[in-house]
C-alpha cells in the first residue's frame, strides 16, 4: 500500500505570500491528483498530473517521479485560497490504487 | 449545471438504526465511490461501482451497503453493525471506466456529516 506524506500539515501565511505545499509517496505511481476541500467540506480536483509540471491561475503543481514527490504552489496568495489541500497518488488501475493524503490546512490572512 | 448531490448534509442515527445517505449524479459518469473522512486522516474507500448492478468493497466496508440500481445513483447505507459511524462521508465519480483503470479526475458531492445520538 502507498503511504503519502504531506507538509506542512498547517500552514499560517499572510495575504500574498508565496505558498508551497509537499507531498511525497513510497511506490511507483501512474498519477498523482491535488484537491482542495472547502471549510463546508466539498472537495474540488485541482490538478492530475503524472510528469512535469501543470498551471491553472495562480496555482503550479509539479511532480518527480524519480523522487516519489510532488509539490502544489500558491503564488500570490489570498484569503479565498485558505482550504484543506489534499494529495492523492494513483499506485494502480481501478478504485482502490487511489490514497489519500492527511491533507495540509492552509490559512491565508488578510 | 452538472454535479453530485449528496442529502441530507447533516444526519443523526440513533442506536441500532440504519441510515441512508443519498448521492445523486447527473454527470453520466459510469464510476461513483463513497469515502469516509475522520478528523487527521486521509480519505478512505468505503465502496465503488463501475456500471449498474455491479459494485466492489473498499478498504473498510464492514458496516455498510450500497447499490447501484441507477447510473445516476449510488445510495449508502450506513447499518447498526457500524459501530463507530460518526464521520464525513463523501461520494464521487468518474467518467467511462476503459480497460479497468479509472485514471480520471472526481468529481465530489459535498458531503454528509453522520453523528450519533
Amino acid at each position: 500500500k502507498n503511504e503519502v506524506e504531506q507538509s506542512p500539515q498547517n500552514l499560517t501565511a499572510q495575504e500574498g505570500e508565496f505558498i508551497t505545499i509537499n507531498c511525497s509517496y513510497s511506490v511507483g505511481i501512474s498519477a498523482l491528483h491535488w484537491l482542495q476541500q472547502h471549510p463546508g467540506g466539498g472537495i474540488v480536483s485541482l490538478f492530475m498530473l503524472s510528469s512535469g509540471k501543470k498551471k491553472h491561475g495562480r496555482l503550479i503543481a509539479t511532480i518527480n517521479i524519480q523522487e516519489k514527490h510532488s509539490s502544489l504552489h500558491i503564488t500570490a496568495s489570498h484569503p479565498r485560497d485558505s482550504a484543506v489541500y489534499i494529495c492523492a497518488p494513483r499506485w494502480g488501475g481501478g478504485a482502490d490504487g487511489l490514497t489519500f493524503g492527511k491533507g495540509t490546512h492552509l490559512i491565508i490572512q488578510p | 449545471d452538472g454535479g453530485i448531490t449528496q442529502s441530507p448534509k447533516y444526519l443523526f442515527r440513533k442506536e441500532g438504526q440504519n441510515v441512508t445517505l443519498s448521492c445523486e449524479q447527473n454527470l453520466n459518469h459510469d464510476a461513483m465511490y463513497w469515502y469516509r473522512q475522520d478528523p487527521g486522516q486521509g480519505l478512505r474507500l468505503i465502496y465503488y461501482s463501475q456500471i449498474v448492478n455491479d459494485f466492489q468493497k473498499g478498504d473498510i466496508a464492514e458496516g455498510y451497503s450500497v447499490s447501484r440500481e441507477k447510473k445516476e445513483s449510488f445510495p449508502l447505507t450506513v447499518t447498526s453493525a457500524q459501530k463507530n459511524p460518526t464521520a464525513f462521508y463523501l461520494c464521487a465519480s468518474t467518467p467511462k471506466v476503459t480497460g479497468g483503470l479509472s485514471n480520471q479526475p472526481q468529481h465530489f458531492g459535498d458531503g454528509t456529516r453522520l453523528s450519533i445520538l
